[in-house]
């Protein structure tokens, strides 16, 4: 009955390699995220999506391409791995377009090693 | 966006109360205060969220002050399974962007 789920949970990659993390949750929510936790353990909000349209891109490099099928699933697929790109990165969702009022589920991460 | 300061670390004994103070003092007025908490390698977890009454649920209370410039988290009978980082966060208004600061590392010890 997992809520937010994402694959891989780990991921080892050399530079230069594409990948793609899978995020799906079956909360009926139409808003689903990506953060990204670095090594000083900082969360940073990357993409929000509702209704698989882009609402949030902060700033995030090219590189980086979030894909939406369908509300349910929001994958995020990295282009040239660099080793700055090393990091957890976490899924969310929540209701009602991400209103103030909504709390966001979060996955239980990706932990991304770039060698 | 409105800023949150909580401190650094807290140390609460098992079984008893633990209260996580936060300040937000240029909260706007339709800004919800959120917390969540983060155990060692797992995603954070949602606990509670309010506007300006104060809040409870089957985690936690929520202690909004009346000029809302601050807020108290309380975990009524803290177990070592609390043992976690604490957000405190002050909602960006119309999104889902959540600005999290460092938090407090609650440590409860037996």
């Amino acid at each position: 009955d997992t809520a937010v789920s994402q694959t891989p949970k780990y991921l080892v990659t050399q530079m230069g390699n594409d990948k793609s993390i899978k995020c799906e949750q079956n909360l009926g929510h139409d808003t689903m995220y990506w953060y990204k936790q670095d090594s000083k353990k900082f969360l940073k909000i990357m993409f929000s999506y509702n209704n698989k349209e882009l609402i949030i891109n902060e700033t995030v490099p090219n590189r980086f391409s979030p894909k939406s099928p369908d509300k349910a699933h929001l994958n995020l697929h990295i282009n040239s791995l660099e080793l700055g790109d090393s990091a957890v990165y976490f899924c969310a969702s929540s209701p009602r377009g991400g209103g103030r009022n909504s709390p966001l589920h979060f996955g239980n991460g990706t932990r991304l090693t770039v060698t | 966006d409105a800023k949150t300061t909580q401190p650094t670390s807290m140390d609460c004994a098992e079984g008893r109360a633990a209260n996580l103070p936060c300040n937000h003092s240029t909260i706007s007025g339709n800004e919800y205060v959120y917390w969540y908490r983060q155990i060692h390698s797992q995603g954070p977890q949602y606990i509670i969220h309010g506007l300006k009454n104060n809040e409870t649920n089957e985690m936690a209370s929520l202690i909004i002050t009346e000029d809302r410039k601050s807020s108290t988290l309380i975990l009524p009978h803290a177990t070592l399974r609390d043992t976690a980082v604490y957000y405190c966060i002050v909602r960006v208004g119309g999104t889902g962007k959540l600005i999290f600061g460092q938090g407090t590392t609650l440590q409860v010890k037996p």
